[in-house]
């Protein structure tokens, strides 16, 4: 079993729909990573967190530490969102390594 | 929009043959590393360093080798490729442990 799960794998919606992307870890973490892969390969930091909430334009990102588990939003969803969204946890204790997910694939069409 | 550049960004190659794949970055970053990602699987590290002449292996085994000689600069070096080699080489760099990682583009290898 992967320390990151993000659920679901993949998902479709239609332009302007709320989306949710979740992931859930195993370990005590210091910081949790939302990241965006775009088809090409390229890979965009969108978060970076340790508690609460966070907002950037129509992203919106939550942790629950006691729960060990995060949360991705999108409001008003687009065709230019359409990406893997990957969730990474880095340990506690000052490690100096990323533990990711396999990723959400989330397909938004017009 | 981060700076950091790999090359190539595609390669094609036979088995036993040497490649280096080129990871550089101009925001002055002390740590880099490399990641491995086969298609529709989730990053692993397989090597990072924490400034010039520092370097380490990561979770993943890697039979690759990097090196770290200037700061702007972290090469990966597959002495004699195999076709298990085929993957996608993802390059990164932070300020800090604990700061956000700039990626570059990837690098896609097919060892025939």
């Amino acid at each position: 079993k992967n320390e990151v799960e993000q659920s679901p794998q993949n998902l479709t919606a239609q332009e302007g729909e709320f989306i949710t992307i979740n992931c859930s870890y195993s370990v005590g973490i210091s910081a949790l990573h939302w990241l965006q892969q775009h088809p090409g390969g390229g890979i965009v930091s969108l978060f970076m967190l340790s508690s609460g909430k966070k907002k950037h334009g129509r992203l919106i990102a939550t942790i629950n530490i006691q729960e060990k588990h995060s949360s991705l939003h999108i409001t008003a969803s687009h065709p230019r969102d359409s990406a893997v969204y990957i969730c990474a946890v880095r340990s506690g204790g000052g490690s100096e390594k990323l533990v990711f997910g396999k990723g959400t694939k989330l397909t938004v069409n017009p | 929009e981060a700076d950091i550049y790999q090359t190539p960004r595609y390669l094609v190659i036979g088995t036993g043959k040497k490649i280096t794949l080129e990871c550089s970055q101009t925001m002055g970053h002390d740590k880099m590393y490399w990641y491995q990602q086969d298609p529709g699987m989730e990053l692993h590290l397989i090597h990072y360093s924490y400034g010039v002449n520092s370097t380490e292996k990561g979770d993943l085994s890697s039979e690759s080798t990097v090196s770290r000689i200037r700061t702007e600069h972290f090469p990966l070096t597959l002495e004699s490729a195999r076709p298990s080699h085929t993957s996608q080489y993802l390059c990164a760099s932070s300020e800090g442990i604990e700061e956000t990682q700039y990626f570059g583009p990837g690098t896609r290898l097919l060892v025939l």
